[in-house]
């Protein structure tokens, strides 16, 4: 079974909307940390955006936030007043804390386009 | 402060010869891993490593592929007798290490080997 799931298709939003971007985890351990990380088309993988499985509040930087559902096991990512610069490839990661398991396992990814 | 820094960025093979990767982590980071990244694809694990031990490696295929990270320099990727298979983004990222706690990997620039 797939650890981290991410279904949606490319995404589309036009230049100043918000886009919530879907992710969906499956894990047993109680303690694991949940990971956005964006990729444009230059290559690079920027972290954004991190979740711990114990925090009481949901995540917020800056324009992102992490919409934190534990018991549905979703971890969807806010983008606030897209711009266009936001075109990119969004991974959800995450972190189990199984032994010595650090690794982050990724999803799939999804596009993003942002529309002027 | 420095990222972490990852050479070359592009490197070109051809079939039967040897591709060495390097990564030097942030500073004050003591754990370095290693992720291969296909087209359209998620990042996937490789192996993880502190100075001069290899603490997890379940990623990394059984033949061809080595990683050490030295007490000293940087932590190498080596791969011997390339395929055209083995040709990917290869990404480097590094954490501090705090006890219990699920740190950040944050990512190097990555390095794309063609496997001609």
């Amino acid at each position: 079974a797939q650890k981290i799931t991410q279904t949606q298709p490319g995404m589309f939003v036009q230049e100043k909307e918000a886009v919530t971007l879907d992710c969906t985890y499956d894990t047993s351990d109680p303690s694991y940390g949940l990971f956005w990380y964006k990729q444009p088309s230059s290559g690079e993988m920027i972290f954004l955006i991190y979740q711990g499985s114990y925090d009481q509040q949901n995540a917020t930087e800056g324009r992102y936030s992490l919409n934190f559902q534990k018991a549905r096991k979703s971890a969807n990512l806010v983008i606030s007043a897209s711009q266009l610069g936001d075109s990119a490839m969004y991974f959800c990661a995450m972190r189990e804390t199984t032994g010595a398991n650090s690794k982050l396992t990724f999803g799939k990814g999804i596009t993003l386009s942002v529309r002027p | 402060n420095a990222g972490v820094m990852q050479n070359p960025r592009h490197l070109v093979r051809r079939r039967g010869q040897e591709a060495r990767l390097r990564c030097s982590p942030m500073k004050g980071h003591s754990h370095v891993y290693w992720y291969r990244q296909l087209p359209e694809e998620g990042l996937k694990f490789m192996v993880y490593l502190q100075k001069e031990n290899i603490i997890d490696e379940s990623g990394m295929p059984k033949e061809r592929f080595s990683a050490e990270f030295p007490k000293e320099g940087p932590s190498i990727l080596r791969i011997q007798q390339v395929v055209r298979g083995d040709s990917a983004a290869y990404f480097c990222a590094s954490s501090p290490f705090r006890r219990g706690a699920l740190e950040t990997q944050y990512f190097g620039p990555g390095t794309r080997l063609l496997v001609l």
